[in-house]
C-alpha cells in the first residue's frame, strides 16, 4: 500500500503568491488531517475532514487560508497571498475512521519558504 | 488546550532507560504517541484508550492514567535509533472525530 502522497515537496515562493499543497490519502481511509509545523509553535492541526466533509476548522489561522477535499483521494490546503510567517512544514494524515487504534498515517510533509 | 510534556529534552547513552511524561489539563479519552527523526513525518508508535490500558511496542511501553489526565512513555534500554523527537496527542472524547492536540514534543538524543 502507498502511503499518503503530498507534493510538493518543496515549495520556495515569494510574499504575495498564491500557494497550494496537495494530498492524496491511503486508499479506504476516510479522515484526513492537514498540520503545521514551525520550531516555535509545534506542531498544530489546521483543518480535518471525515468523509470528504470539513469538521473542524478552528485552526485555520486566517482567511488566507482555504481546504478543500473534493473527493476521497484528494484534498488541498491553499495560501492566498502568502506570508513569510506561513513559512512551515506542512504535514497532511489520513486513518480509517471506523477501525480501531485510530492510528493517523503521515505524509511526508511539503517544506514551504515564503520570501 | 496543548498537553505539556516532560522533559523537553533528554540525552541517553545506549542502554539506558527514559521516561517522557504527558499532562492534559482536561479529561481525555485516548493518548497517541508518535516518534518524529530529523526531516521526516511523524510516526505513529502506540495509542491508548480511556481504561488505564497499557501498550508496548518493543522496548518501548506506554501507561495512560485517565483520573491524573497524564500518559508516560517508557523506554527501555534504550537504542541508537530510539533518537527523535516524541510527541504525545491528545483526544478529549470518542466522538470528535480524531481530532489530536499535540504537546510540544520530547527531544530524546541516545549516544554510543
Amino acid at each position: 500500500d502507498a502511503g499518503v502522497i503530498q507534493s510538493p515537496r518543496h515549495e520556495v515562493t515569494e510574499m504575495g503568491q498564491e500557494v497550494t499543497l496537495r494530498c492524496k490519502p491511503i486508499s479506504g481511509h476516510n479522515s484526513l488531517f492537514w498540520y503545521r509545523q514551525t520550531m516555535m509553535r509545534g506542531l498544530e492541526l489546521l483543518i480535518y475532514f471525515n468523509n470528504n466533509v470539513p469538521i473542524d476548522d478552528s485552526g485555520m489561522p486566517e482567511d488566507r487560508f482555504s481546504a478543500k477535499m473534493p473527493n476521497a483521494s484528494f484534498s488541498t490546503l491553499k495560501i492566498q497571498p502568502s506570508e513569510p510567517r506561513d513559512s512551515a512544514v506542512y504535514f497532511c494524515a489520513s486513518r480509517h475512521r471506523d477501525r480501531g487504534g485510530n492510528e493517523q498515517f503521515f505524509g511526508p510533509g511539503t517544506r514551504l519558504t515564503v520570501l | 488546550q496543548q498537553p505539556v510534556q516532560s522533559p523537553q529534552a533528554v540525552i541517553l547513552r545506549e542502554g539506558e532507560d527514559a521516561v517522557i511524561n504527558c499532562s492534559s489539563s482536561k479529561a481525555l479519552y485516548s493518548v497517541h504517541w508518535y516518534r518524529q527523526k530529523h526531516g521526516e513525518a511523524p510516526v505513529f508508535l502506540m495509542i491508548l484508550l480511556k481504561g488505564g490500558e497499557q501498550k508496548g511496542h518493543e522496548k518501548i511501553s506506554a501507561s495512560f492514567n485517565e483520573k491524573k489526565q497524564q500518559s508516560s512513555l517508557y523506554l527501555t534500554a534504550s537504542q541508537l535509533s530510539y533518537s527523535g523527537t516524541y510527541f504525545c496527542g491528545t483526544e478529549t472524547a470518542y466522538n470528535q472525530g480524531g481530532k489530536l492536540i499535540f504537546g510540544q514534543g520530547t527531544e530524546l538524543s541516545v549516544k554510543p
